[in-house]
């Protein structure tokens, strides 16, 4: 079966730290791999896409994501962090072998305090 | 972009009502999804629809059913609402089948069942 592993539930970090939030999948079959943030009240807002090619991406807010497929992970990373990067952040893999189906992890609770 | 409206972002409702929720996009995907979202679960995949009139059982169908008349809309059902159904529901679509699009978020609704 399938399954998403978002080790850390929460994340507190100081405003200006590097953050790292983790995310470990299962699959034995080619996936692409995505990064989600939802802020308080609202719905969930693609930061990021891992689809083939290289395996550093690009997000909006200056966040970016590492595939490794050795290790089956795609870690999500901020050099410098914002009281506005306060959020939840879920990782979530799709499967070519399983019809339309979206796996996401627990998510992580970013905090960034002042 | 996108744009994927939840008709309510807050509703109470009582134990054993018949509760709708309404979901609309409106770039003409084919495929549309509901979730519930609790804490420390992530997201559960309730039911998707891969097009008009068609629809598949997600991993908790249990208590719900949907309906999918028109290709921007999809409704979840509450048939008998019980208070183990507070949660918020998330709504998603995407493009079409086995590609590569990632999914695009509603705000969400907050369903509370008295």
């Amino acid at each position: 079966a399938q399954s998403v592993t978002q080790l850390d539930s929460q994340v507190p970090v100081f405003e200006e730290a590097p953050v790292e939030l983790r995310c470990n999948y299962s699959s034995s079959v080619s996936v692409y791999l995505f990064w989600y943030v939802q802020y308080p009240n609202q719905g969930l807002q693609l930061l990021l896409k891992y689809l083939s090619g290289s395996t550093l991406v690009k997000g909006i807010n200056g966040f970016e994501a590492e595939f490794n497929k050795s290790q089956t992970s795609f870690h999500l990373r901020k050099p410098s962090v914002h009281i506005s990067d306060t959020a939840e952040y879920f990782c979530a893999v799709f499967r070519w072998d399983n019809f339309n189906k979206f796996y996401f992890g627990s998510g992580t609770k970013l905090n960034v305090k002042p | 972009d996108v744009k994927v409206t939840q008709s309510s972002r807050y509703l109470v409702k009582r134990t054993g009502e018949k509760v709708f929720l309404e979901c609309v996009q409106d770039m003409d995907h084919e495929n549309m999804f509901w979730y519930r979202q609790d804490p420390g679960l992530g997201l559960r995949l309730i039911y998707f629809s891969y097009d008009v009139k068609m629809k598949e059982k997600g991993d908790i169908p249990e208590g719900y059913s949907v309906s999918r008349e028109k290709k921007e809309r999809f409704s979840l059902i509450l048939e008998s609402a019980s208070t183990n159904q507070t949660s918020m529901y998330l709504c998603a679509s995407r493009l079409r089948d086995r590609s590569n699009q990632p999914q695009h978020f509603g705000d969400g609704t907050r369903l509370s069942i008295l």
